[in-house]
């Protein structure tokens, strides 16, 4: 399977903890973003890579939030000092320079108790 | 913040029914995207339109967009049990890093 792939599927944590998530994109595409959703909302966009430059971070990254593409292949979201609040799937998406469409992975689903 | 908003929030329909949902925005945009969203897949595209086009064909979908009212709609024709699922209006803006802003979704439910 040549899709994106995200790694865990589900992380269960207590507050307070930190927790790294990993997002393999498709190998051809330049371009990763993260996303997060919530039960019964769209994706919400949180972070943009062009190869392995950062270019756009939104507003809901807090700096709990970090993330990193070396070398710009993988790339790793960190949430520090997890809270209640930050309970949501994280979605990773892949596309190619050029193309509107991306391509999503299955999501890491966090529970934070 | 979201952009589009998906009406309507939920819909259920028989078998072989058509489904029409509609979606609205708020600023200009360079393309709007639909994608579907189920248990078993995840997110998935289904269809693209650029800003310069106004309806769009692929197998049993139709897509239109009226820049003029910041609207598209999508139309799925003889509907399947497998096409049970959350369907996203998601639009790319100028200047945006090609980020997607979506909206809540429109669960559609398809009766066998």
């Amino acid at each position: 399977d040549t899709g994106v792939s995200q790694d865990p599927r589900h992380k269960i944590t207590k507050r307070g903890q930190n927790v790294t998530f990993r997002c393999d994109p498709i190998s051809e595409h330049n371009r990763l973003y993260w996303y997060r959703q919530t039960l019964g909302q769209g994706p919400e966009f949180l972070t943009y890579f062009q190869n392995e430059a950062q270019l756009e971070k939104s507003r809901l990254l807090s700096d709990r939030f970090s993330a990193e593409r070396p070398k710009g292949s993988f790339s790793t979201l960190e949430i520090q000092r997890t809270e209640q609040g930050d309970s949501a799937m994280y979605l990773c998406a892949s596309s190619s320079f050029g193309a509107g469409e991306q391509f999503f992975g299955p999501g890491t689903r966090l529970t934070v108790l | 913040s979201q952009q589009g908003e998906e009406d309507p929030q939920a819909l259920s329909i028989q078998e072989g029914e058509n489904a029409t949902m509609n979606c609205s925005y708020k600023t200009s945009i360079n393309n709007l995207q639909w994608y579907r969203q189920n248990s078993g897949r995840g997110l998935v595209h289904l269809i693209l339109i650029r800003s310069n086009e106004r309806e769009k064909h692929s197998g049993r979908l139709r897509v239109t967009l009226d820049t003029s009212k910041k609207s598209s709609s999508l139309l799925i024709t003889a509907s399947r049990a497998a096409d049970t699922a959350s369907y996203f209006c998601a639009t790319e803006s100028g200047g945006s890093n090609y980020k997607l802003t979506f909206g809540k979704g429109t669960l559609l439910t398809v009766n066998p």
